[in-house]
């Protein structure tokens, strides 16, 4: 079974600049969700998709960020403009209806803003 | 407020060690999950505990669930290099339904 696929892998930028970031939850997996992990933290939930609608975004900087899942199945997260504190590791994870406290999840991105 | 603490941050022990990580809360959860994350990629399942006083045993590694269901701990036995990695617990407090790390425990194993 193939896992949640994310890419780019890794990315440099500029403040101020935009960047998005791609995830393809396991197939069956109605709920998506996007993380941010700062070095030496744990993953911090920013909004978690139930197929193509939004349940939690309480934690999502809006000015900023924002994110969808168009057709229920793959997401785009997006920075713009980007600032130095959002350097981070961007985690997607999935996991079957029901059991949304079981998440698998993608390698992750890691976004360098300089 | 860290809802999850873990304790230690971090661990450098020798090759055939044993030790234990805690996470603690003054929170009810209804499951707490452990993962572990190895660099550059994202966090695996290991395990998911339900019941206060559960215990579940993964090859050399043991998971305890507290009574109250408010901890949990992490034991290793003759730990390997190969459990190199960040170990993260994970929960639900209350009926809140939105998934919660702790900050982890980095583990380093020398041959």
């Amino acid at each position: 079974e193939a896992g949640v696929a994310q890419s780019p892998r890794y990315k440099i930028i500029e403040k101020r600049q935009s960047v998005a970031f791609w995830c393809n939850p396991i197939s069956g997996h109605a709920t998506l969700y996007w993380y941010q992990q700062i070095l030496g933290q744990g993953p911090k939930l920013l909004i978690q998709f139930q197929n193509n609608g939004v349940v939690d975004d309480s934690q999502l900087p809006k000015d900023r960020f924002s994110a969808e899942r168009l057709k229920g199945v793959d997401s785009t997260l997006k920075i713009q403009p980007a600032k130095l504190e959002d350097s981070a590791v961007y985690l997607c994870a999935s996991s079957f209806p029901g059991l949304d406290y079981e998440q698998y999840f993608g390698p992750g991105t890691r976004l360098t803003v300089t | 407020t860290q809802l999850l603490e873990q304790s230690p941050q971090f661990l450098s022990i020798q090759e055939g060690e044993n030790l234990t990580v805690y996470c603690n809360s003054s929170s009810v959860f209804s499951s707490l999950q452990w993962y572990r994350q190895e660099p550059g990629e994202g966090p695996v399942l290991l395990v998911t505990v339900v019941t206060g006083g559960e215990v579940k045993k993964l090859k050399r590694l043991t998971f305890q669930f507290g009574d109250a269901r408010k901890d949990s701990s992490l034991h290793i036995t003759a730990a390997q290099p190969g459990d190199t990695g960040l170990y993260l617990c994970a929960g639900a407090p209350g009926n809140t339904g939105k998934l919660i790390f702790g900050q982890g425990t980095t583990l380093q194993v020398k041959p």
